[in-house]
Formats: structure tokens, sequence, C-alpha cells
């Protein structure tokens, strides 16, 4: 069974507004999760990186305060998208690494959620 | 940057077909991972081969990597219609550490 759980699967909203993405480990603590966006047919490109208890580790050409996460307990970690605009429109997708489950350095990852920017 | 690079880019064969994807990587790696995505959907793992490892094969899958080459590929036998999905491969530089992802292989199983 699944594992990460990432919430809401598909948002639309304004432009100008925030909104809040959530992953979850169920039953695991995930110390550590990963953000991706991915654009239609293309690949995964990592955002960052959130540490629980710490701050995240952006990428380079990601802007933090752009996209705002916390990892507040170890087993919720949350990405905002502040003053949404259309380019953010994009597939958002999570992952952990559970170190008690699958193969060393295999990830879990959630389904996903779509943000379509109006 | 993304550090994979597949082909091909898209691949359509017939049900019971064999499909066999590639993908080529620049800098040493510790691990390498094959993922797969349905459209839409979030990423499934598929198998994990370890730099001194050269073959591993996972029910209808069989995958090889060939570190001198900083290469890999995925086959999948016998394939089903159910197998349609996007394929990707992701290199890791140390155990437990991010992946970077290929830029995928879209496959297409025809019934």
């Amino acid at each position: 069974g699944a594992v990460v759980s990432q919430h809401p699967s598909r948002v639309i909203c304004k432009s100008g507004t925030s909104v809040k993405i959530e992953c979850r480990s169920l039953d695991f603590q995930a110390t550590t999760m990963f953000w991706y966006r991915q654009f239609p047919k293309q690949s995964l490109m990592l955002m960052a990186t959130s540490n629980e208890g710490s701050k995240a580790t952006y990428e380079q050409g990601v802007e933090k305060d752009k996209f705002l996460i916390n990892h507040a307990s170890l087993t919720l970690s949350t990405l905002t998208v502040t003053s949404a605009h259309p380019e953010d429109s994009s597939f958002y997708i999570c992952s952990a690494i559970f170190p008690d489950r699958g193969e060393v350095g295999e990830l879990f990852f959630g389904e996903g959620s779509r943000l379509t920017v109006l | 940057s993304q550090q994979g690079e597949e082909d091909p880019q898209a691949l359509s064969i017939q049900e019971g077909e064999n499909a066999t994807m590639n993908c080529s990587y620049k800098t040493s790696i510790n691990n390498l991972q094959w993922y797969r995505q349905n459209s839409g959907r979030g990423l499934v793992h598929l198998i994990l081969i370890r730099s001194n490892e050269r073959e591993k094969h996972s029910g209808r899958l069989r995958v090889t990597l060939d570190t001198s080459k900083k290469s890999s590929s995925l086959l999948i036998t016998a394939s089903r219609a159910a197998d349609t999905a996007s394929y990707f491969c992701a290199t890791s530089r140390t155990s437990g550490s991010r992946l970077t992802f290929g830029e995928g292989t879209q496959l297409t199983v025809n019934p």
C-alpha cells in the first residue's frame, strides 16, 4: 500500500493566491523528504530537500520565498506556493526515503499534486 | 541539472514483444534506479542496481549497468498493455542521497 500521501491531488487557484500542498508519510517516519516539479512530458526537477526540524535545502534557481517548505514533524512536509502565477502551474511530487523499507536509497513517491493557476 | 539521458524518448511495441530502454549518465554513481510513472500519477520504484553490480532481475524486468560506459538498460520482457507508462532512470552519487532523474521514455504497448 501507499506509504506517502499527498494532498490535494488537484488544485485550481487564481493568480496571486497561495496554495499549500501536504506530503505525509504513512506509518513511517521520514526525516528527509524531497519535493520535485514536473512539467508535461518532461522529467522531474528537484526543487528542494526538506529536513525535519531544520530549514529546507533549495536547488539552484528555486526561489525560497516563492516555494516555502516546512517539515514540522517526522510525518509531514508542506510546500506552499506563494503568490502563485500561471507559470507556476505544474505537477508537484513529494517523495521520502524510509531507511527500514525498500532498498537503501529507494524513494517512495506521493501521487502528486497538479496545480493550475488561472 | 538532469544528468540522465534516456533513449528512445518514445517506444511503441505490440503486446508480447520485449521493450528495451537505455539511460546514460555523466558522473560517478553509487546506484542507479528505474521508476515507472503512469500518466498523471506518482512514480513507482521498479529496481535498483548498485555501481558494483552488472545485472539484476526482477520478474519480467532485467537491468544492466555498465559503469565504464556510464549507461544502463531496462528490458521488459513479454510486454503487456498494462506496461504502458513513462519509465525514468535516476542516479544517486551516494547511498541515500538525492536522485537525479533522466528525461524518461514513454512506452506504449499496443494490445
